[in-house]
């Protein structure tokens, strides 16, 4: 089955550790996104992809870092650096263009202790 | 700026009831407009979406949407709401000069009674 797959699904992270949170598609997507949901904001953008080894911050990458060595995988990197990383975070992909339809994964919950 | 406002954070209907969900836009000219919906911890999924054309638009799920030119508007509705239809509900906004970027409303949780 074609699909976006995200791991893992709960992940728990100390004050001042880096985390990486994995995205994986098989549904032949140039475009990859990553956005974060927090209660009352919606989904909010943090970077995307068009095209393998490119990519583009969005409105909230302060903090975050991504990687787009191949077309299927985007992993995205929350660091130390990010004040207030825990949130729910979701992965999508599309084919590159105007308005095409994004795909989403199931997400990544994300806590710091 | 806002580009996408959904009005109401939370309804609640009785299961058999109709339902609409607003969603207005703020944009000069018509955008791409996406419902999504949510289950609790899961992805989203689309519901419908409008690009041009009849501005009824039927979707999955027994769901539509209306886009009125005049209001700004892209409201979703269905006329008998089903217990598996509590979840949360977005609208989204593809504007025309910004490529494929998504803007999102803040959604509307839907739940539904017996």
């Amino acid at each position: 089955d074609g699909g976006i797959t995200q791991s893992p699904k709960y992940l728990f992270r100390k004050e001042g550790q880096n985390v990486t949170l994995s995205c994986e598609q098989n549904l032949n997507h140039d475009a990859m996104y990553w956005y974060r949901q927090d209660p009352g904001q919606g989904l909010r953008l943090i970077y995307y992809s068009q095209i393998v080894n490119d990519f583009q911050k969005g409105d909230i990458a302060e903090g975050y870092s991504v990687s787009r060595e191949k077309k299927e995988s985007f992993p995205l990197t929350v660091t130390s650096a990010q004040k207030n990383p825990t949130a729910f975070y979701l992965c999508a992909s599309s084919i590159p263009g105007v308005a095409d339809t994004q795909y989403f994964g199931p997400g990544t919950r994300l806590t710091v202790l | 700026a806002q580009s996408v406002t959904q009005p109401d954070i939370h309804i609640t209907v009785s299961e058999g009831a109709s339902l609409e969900l607003r969603c207005n836009y703020s944009y000069g000219a018509t955008p791409y407009l996406f419902w999504y919906v949510q289950s609790p911890g899961q992805g989203l999924q689309l519901l419908l979406k409008y690009f041009s054309g009849d501005t009824l638009v039927q979707g999955i799920k027994g769901f539509e949407a209306e886009f009125k030119r005049s209001q700004s508007s892209f409201n979703l509705r269905k006329p008998s709401v089903h217990w598996s239809d509590a979840a949360e509900y977005f609208c989204a906004v593809v504007l025309g000069n910004t490529g494929n970027q998504f803007y999102f409303g803040t959604g509307t949780s839907l739940t539904v009674i017996p």
